[in-house]
């Protein structure tokens, strides 16, 4: 079955950065995307990117342009996601899912169990 | 950036009522719509995209309809397991965004 797993929960200070690695398996892990999505406190969703395993396309919002970046490791079946210059409105929930198109941004079908990163 | 509202923020019901939910796009997004459900503490999980096709493994009593600015998810003998917020997300462009989400809970 799909399993994608985050790394655990970080506590960070302002202006630091943080890395968040997502291991996928139960599918052919350069088959598909990996879209990056993130949950502040109480609040809704916000997609932050998406990044190609097939061949390292990534396609980010506007809003965390210069100050995001999202790689794969296909040898382990890993992605990971660095937000660097770290804010308060930082803290949030951070997910990878699979995304179903390796060309571009598509449909979202399985999600890790999120990362909790507090910026304090 | 396409906005996405969805109704009600807020909705009571009882197992077995059917529930409807609406969300409407600030321009056209075609069919590339998908609803997602999710419970506290818990990552989001799809139920339905482009619209209408239904997510493999998700129960038919979940439906999804409409196309260009408005779309409907439509839960149909609703189950306690289906008490949740869902969420609608459209994939039309970059970048993608999310509807504010409508918690479904008891009356």
């Amino acid at each position: 079955q799909v399993q994608l797993v985050q790394s655990g929960a970080e506590v960070k200070k302002p202006g630091a950065s943080v890395k968040v690695s997502c291991k996928a398996s139960g599918y052919t892990f350069p088959s598909y995307a990996v879209s990056w999505v993130r949950q502040a406190p109480g609040q809704g969703l916000e997609w932050m990117g998406w990044i190609s395993a097939y061949n390292g396309n990534t396609d980010y919002a506007q809003k965390f342009q210069g100050r995001v970046t999202m790689t794969t490791d296909t040898s382990t079946s890993t992605a990971y996601m660095e937000l660097r210059n770290l804010r308060f409105d930082d803290t949030a929930v951070y997910y990878c899912a699979r995304d179903r198109s390796t060309a571009e941004p598509a449909v979202i079908d399985y999600w890790g169990q999120g990362t909790l990163v507090t910026v304090s | 950036d396409i906005q996405m509202t969805q109704s009600p923020s807020s909705l009571p019901a009882s197992v077995g009522d059917t529930v409807t939910i609406t969300c409407r796009a600030s321009q056209n997004i075609r069919r590339y719509l998908n609803w997602y459900q999710q419970k506290p503490g818990k990552a989001p999980k799809l139920l339905i995209y482009d619209a209408s096709s239904l997510q493999s493994g998700v129960p038919s009593r979940f439906s999804g309809s409409g196309s260009g600015t408005d779309f409907t998810l439509t839960i149909s003998s609703l189950q306690p397991e289906d008490f949740a917020t869902y969420y609608c997300h459209h994939r039309y462009n970059i970048p993608q965004t999310f509807g504010q989400g409508t918690k479904v809970d008891i009356k």
